[in-house]
């Protein structure tokens, strides 16, 4: 099955500064990776998402981009803000055998944002 | 309303108790998720609905069990469960059958199972 791997676990950054989060996948076969961001006491909120057949997409501080050959993907946040802290998880969808796809989420990272 | 609620928030339940979680979108979606987190962990898939047929079990106890009266709602039946039970129950709803694409998640219910 599908393995996602998720670094760093914790990131610490001043507000401004550019935030960097990546993953690795194990299946080739993915072709869609959302980004969740869960804040305290709540559920996780889709922030971006790209399919395989793109390498990049970007949504006003946030951008995500993908790189099929070496399976990995990376979100990128400027200009963090103190409210960006959160935790985040990747995840990758498998194609599947149907139209479902099973969706493998990372590990999360712990993002905290000095002001 | 593009929420997803979930009631209630917080549950505390002996082993012998049966109880019910609840979950409402008015947002058309026709697929919708139940999900379980443990602390410090990311979410794991429990069950799908699809246009309120059961289309994923991925292997859950029977002391779990869902239900889906209409396309709003999703319920999770919980009887006899076990401390290591205890997590954040979340439900989500996307747009597209079982695709898992564009999940919108609600708040969650806190179970502890003492």
């Amino acid at each position: 099955g599908e393995n996602v791997e998720q670094h760093p676990s914790t990131l610490s950054v001043q507000e401004g500064d550019s935030a960097v989060i990546k993953c690795t996948y194990s299946d080739s076969a993915s072709n869609y990776f959302p980004w969740y961001k869960q804040e305290l006491g709540k559920g996780p909120q889709l922030i971006i998402d790209i399919r395989s057949n793109v390498g990049e997409k970007k949504d006003q501080r946030i951008a995500v981009t993908l790189n099929k050959t070496a399976k990995h993907f990376s979100l990128h946040i400027t200009e963090t803000q103190p409210e960006d802290s959160a935790v985040y998880f990747c995840a990758a969808r498998n194609a599947g055998g149907t139209s479902y796809g099973k969706l493998t989420f990372g590990q999360g990272t712990i993002l905290t944002v000095h002001p | 309303d593009t929420e997803v609620t979930q009631t209630p928030k917080h549950l505390v339940m002996g082993m012998t108790n049966k109880k019910s979680l609840k979950c409402e979108q008015h947002m058309g979606h026709r697929a919708m998720y139940w999900y379980k987190q443990k602390a410090k962990k990311p979410p794991e898939l429990m069950f799908v609905y699809s246009y309120e047929k059961l289309s994923i079990n991925e292997s859950v106890p029977s002391r779990f069990s869902p239900e889906c009266p209409n396309s709003s709602l999703l319920n999770l039946h919980l009887h006899a469960l076990q401390p290591e039970d205890s997590a954040l129950y979340l439900c989500a709803s996307s747009p597209q059958y079982a695709t898992n694409e564009k999940l919108f998640f609600g708040s969650g219910t806190q179970l502890s199972v003492l």
